[in-house]
């Protein structure tokens, strides 16, 4: 799977949009974008995919450049509850047993403050 | 959506004993789960392939003989540190797929075991 490069930290002000870059320069035309969370002492929390296209959910927006190389999660409206690590992820989803592991880097700690 | 879940989410054993930490797929099935570790302030990292029905596939650098995996059914795997010392005191995270390809894989809550 493609390596990933995010930055170590960020802060976001409560209430602001926090926009987590994440560069996969390496990322072939058969791999996802994934983005996970993890919140302290707690397991990941799936969060968003896509594969070229802008993807959106309930939770956030995810932006994919037209090369590809590189991506970023917006969370529109920051929360206390948002802090955690979010981890930038991208796999080959092949149709084997072996197709659903995951490799985490060491992710972007974001803090929301008030 | 699905879930996967994990007990116990604490435990505390005795160094030289074995404990069982069970993961659980509850509104899907899972022909493979994968376990993950995690030592404070670093990143998860994969144990161990858990297949139905067969051996497990471990990450290099892992001991299978020290972390049996059994995945005895569609719902069900567990991980077993067997003769537990202070240095095996870890976060450890399962996780597992309703499908192939594209599904999204779902985490449980994570085990923290304490060795004393």
């Amino acid at each position: 799977d493609a390596k990933t490069t995010q930055p170590t930290s960020m802060d976001c002000a409560e209430g602001r949009a926090a926009n987590l870059p994440c560069n996969h320069s390496t990322i072939s035309g058969n791999e996802y974008v994934y983005w996970y969370r993890q919140i302290h002492s707690q397991g990941p929390q799936y969060i968003i995919h896509g594969l070229k296209n802008n993807e959106t959910n309930e939770m956030a927006s995810l932006i994919i450049t037209e090369d590809r190389k590189s991506s970023t999660l917006i969370l529109p409206h920051a929360t206390l509850r948002d802090t955690a690590v979010y981890y930038c992820i991208v796999r080959v989803a092949i149709l084997t047993g072996g197709g659903n592991k995951l490799t985490f880097g060491t992710g972007t700690q974001l803090k929301v403050e008030l | 959506g699905a879930v996967v879940s994990q007990h116990p989410s604490r435990v505390i054993c005795k160094s030289g004993t074995s404990v069982k930490i069970e993961c659980r797929s509850l509104d899907f099935q899972a022909t493979t789960m994968f376990w993950y570790r995690q030592f404070p302030k670093k990143s998860l990292m994969l144990m161990a392939t858990s297949n139905e029905g067969s051996k497990a596939t471990y990450e290099q650098g892992v001991e299978k003989d020290k972390f049996l995996i059994n995945h005895a059914s569609l719902t069900l795997s567990t991980l077993t540190v067997t003769s537990a010392h202070p240095e095996d005191s870890s976060f450890y995270i399962c996780s597992a797929s309703p499908g192939q390809g594209a599904y999204t894989i779902y985490f449980g809550e994570g085990s923290w075991l304490t060795v004393v």
